[in-house]
């Protein structure tokens, strides 16, 4: 089967720190890498993606890592905020389906 | 423009009754997509629609059935509700599968006793 494993399950960071989520997938075909962020009580919404032919994509505080030989990406959050407490979901992409990590639960200390 | 709107927010049914999500998208997006999320396991696909007239199985499609209406609407129903299925449903929408971003509805909380 295949899956898409995200670590670690939760993660506490002082404000101004760095969070950072790591995920690694095993099929190779997978070819659209998006995080997603959900709040309590809603729906999750796209936060940053990547595509496999490049190895760093930045907007704002926002950084994903991609390593393809390693099969691994990672989510940097600069800055942390409080605002920033939410799950994150990792997920691979590839034709219709998209398999989703099991999501970090991140809060921001004030 | 009100995205993804899903029907019912809450849903307390007793084991082996039926129901059935309604879900609708105002994006115009061709692809439609029925997740369920547990404590733990993220999100798991159960049904999806590439475009209006087609639906496949997800990763979890045991106990579900669907359908594409028309190009607004995709329904998930449950023909024999089982306390498994407690859960919280997401519908999605998707301009078309592949690299697109999926958006949301707020999501329905479905207890089965």
């Amino acid at each position: 089967q295949q899956q898409v494993k995200q670590s670690p399950q939760s993660l506490i960071v002082q404000k101004g720190g760095i969070s950072i989520i790591n995920c690694a997938y095993e099929n190779t075909a997978f070819d659209y890498f998006p995080w997603y962020q959900q709040f309590p009580g809603k729906g999750p919404a796209l936060l940053i993606a990547i595509r496999p032919d490049v190895s760093e994509k930045k907007e704002g505080r926002f950084t994903i890592s991609f390593n393809k030989s390693a099969k691994q990406f990672s989510l940097h959050i600069m800055d942390s905020q409080p605002g920033d407490s939410a799950t994150y979901f990792c997920a691979a992409s590839g034709g219709f389906k998209t398999i989703f990590g099991a999501g970090t639960r991140l809060f921001v200390k004030a | 423009n009100a995205g993804v709107t899903q029907t019912p927010k809450f849903q307390v049914l007793k084991t082996g009754q039926s129901m059935t999500l309604q879900c609708a998208q105002d994006m115009n997006h061709n692809s439609m997509y029925w997740y369920r999320q547990d404590p733990g396991m993220g999100l798991r696909l159960i049904y999806y629609s590439a475009s209006e007239g087609t639906t496949d199985k997800g990763e979890v499609p045991n106990g579900y059935n669907v359908s594409r209406l028309n190009k607004r609407e995709f329904s998930l129903r449950l023909e024999s509700a089982a306390p498994s299925q407690t859960s919280v449903y997401f519908c999605a929408s998707s301009a078309t599968p592949g690299y697109n971003e999926q958006f949301f509805g707020p999501g329905t909380r479905l207890t089965v006793l």
